[in-house]
């Protein structure tokens, strides 16, 4: 089972400002098969970057993911105030299809 | 519009059975993988089980492994978790989702998820 670590657990930022989140693996994802999802309170999660760098349908391009292998990074390059919110990453090349266990972005 | 719509949560008994349904539409039905996610309360996303869209195959958590069965209605365009010998950890709400690629594969993303089921085990 590939078991992602994210980082870090909780980050304060103001908005305008860049957030880098981080999502560490315990061995390589195949392919960069790896996602990251945006989720707010009393809601599904939204898929935000698939393949490690490519956004989903209307995402902003201030979303960018970037990585291979066992370290990958979701930048948001100005916040903006509905950014924050509850970020997963989860690998999906080999099953169990895991997720880490969530980064909080929280307004400073 | 693609929706996914879950039903069949509730309160069930330690020990207990439940089966859950995700009514999709909007979408070729058979052509998309589809997958279950939980999410505890308060807690984190945990991917329980997947289907393929293509031969059926079938992919489980070990926490659910041999108590969970997932399935698919193509010709209801509907999704199944069958729900036997829950426990009180088994407690969270039950999000359907649809994935990405529409090969089948369930080498795949979830790109439409649904609001979700709350099932609560307790006595």
């Amino acid at each position: 089972e590939i078991v992602l670590t994210q980082s870090p657990g909780t980050l304060s930022l103001s908005p305008g400002e860049r957030a880098t989140l981080s999502c560490r693996a315990s061995q390589s994802v195949s392919s960069s098969y790896l996602a990251w999802y945006q989720q707010k309170p009393g809601q599904a999660p939204r898929l935000l970057i698939y393949g490690a760098s490519s956004r989903a349908t209307g995402i902003p391009d201030r979303f960018s993911g970037s990585g291979s292998g066992t370290d990958f990074t979701l930048t948001i390059s100005r916040l903006e105030s509905e950014d924050f919110a509850v970020y997963y990453c989860q690998q999906y090349g080999s099953s169990p299809y895991t997720f880490g266990q969530g980064t909080k972005l929280e307004i400073k | 519009e693609v929706q996914l719509l879950e039903s069949g949560g509730g309160l069930v008994q330690p020990g207990g059975s439940l089966r859950l349904s995700c009514a999709a539409s909007g979408f070729t039905f058979s052509s998309y993988a589809m997958s279950w996610v939980r999410q505890a309360p308060g807690k984190g996303l945990e991917w329980v089980s997947t289907i393929s869209g293509s031969d059926g195959s079938t992919y489980y958590a070990d926490s659910v492994k041999g108590r969970f069965t997932i399935s698919r209605d193509n010709s209801k365009n509907t999704l199944y978790l069958q729900m036997n010998s829950l426990r009180a950890e088994d407690t969270a709400v039950y999000y359907c989702a649809k994935g990405k690629t529409s090969r089948g594969t369930t080498v795949t993303p979830f790109d439409y998820w649904g609001q979700g089921t709350l099932v609560t085990v307790s006595s």
